[in-house]
């Protein structure tokens, strides 16, 4: 009972470097979603997806691309990596309830 | 539009005593709300939610909430606070039907002190 699983788990990135963050869930959802989290803010969108081949903006796009070329893989691109994209940013799967990977910490020097 | 606020950032409680958070929302339209918990390194987890139905809502590790509708509240307690409930909340607002974005509070951080 995997659930929704993050690779990596942590990131160092310098400025202007790209990076894909994957993620993976096994329990044939639909919806799936990419969050970051910042003190004092909660959860913010970045983008979401309703189904395989689609995918939406959410609340904070700018400097994101998305993919979802299977319905169990759900993937956020920094194609050039800035400071203010230092955060912790979350995979979630499903609806009412969503469900929630552990994380991926992304520092960007 | 939706809207969530969670009325301080930071909660200390003794161990044994009694857990309140405070959540209020605002919504046009009868809303889906959600508490969420997250320990430190750790992804969201679900504590409850209310759909439709009794308004008194129990979940895991002995919370419960209530929804009430006439003061669009959704507060989170539990009777006697254990250390192990450290960790940070969030009250979350959506709505039924197609996707609705789910919207956070800002979150609580509880302390749970002997």
């Amino acid at each position: 009972n995997a659930g929704v699983t993050q690779t990596p788990k942590f990131r160092v990135l310098k400025t202007g470097q790209s990076m894909t963050l994957l993620c993976a869930q096994d329990m044939n959802h639909e919806y799936m979603y990419w969050y970051r989290q910042d003190p004092g803010m909660g959860l913010r969108l970045i983008h979401y997806s309703v189904g395989e081949g689609t995918t939406a903006k959410g609340e904070v796009p700018d400097g994101y691309n998305v993919s979802r070329l299977k319905k169990q893989n759900f993937l956020l691109g920094l194609e050039s990596a800035a400071p203010s994209q230092t955060s912790v940013y979350f995979c979630a799967s499903g609806q009412q309830p969503q469900h929630f990977g552990d994380g991926t910490r992304l520092s960007i020097l | 539009a939706q809207s969530v606020t969670q009325l301080g950032s930071h909660v200390s409680v003794s161990e044994g005593a009694l857990v309140l958070l405070r959540c209020n929302y605002s919504s046009s339209v009868p809303p889906y709300l959600f508490w969420y918990v997250q320990y430190p390194n750790q992804g969201l987890q679900l504590l409850l939610k209310y759909t439709t139905g009794a308004t008194l809502v129990k979940g895991i590790n002995g919370f419960e909430a209530e929804f009430k509708k006439s003061e669009t509240s959704f507060h989170l307690t539990k009777p006697s606070a254990h250390m192990s409930d450290a960790a940070e909340y969030f009250c979350a607002v959506t709505r039924s039907g197609g996707y609705n974005k789910l919207i956070f509070g800002a979150g609580t951080r509880l302390a749970v002190h002997p």
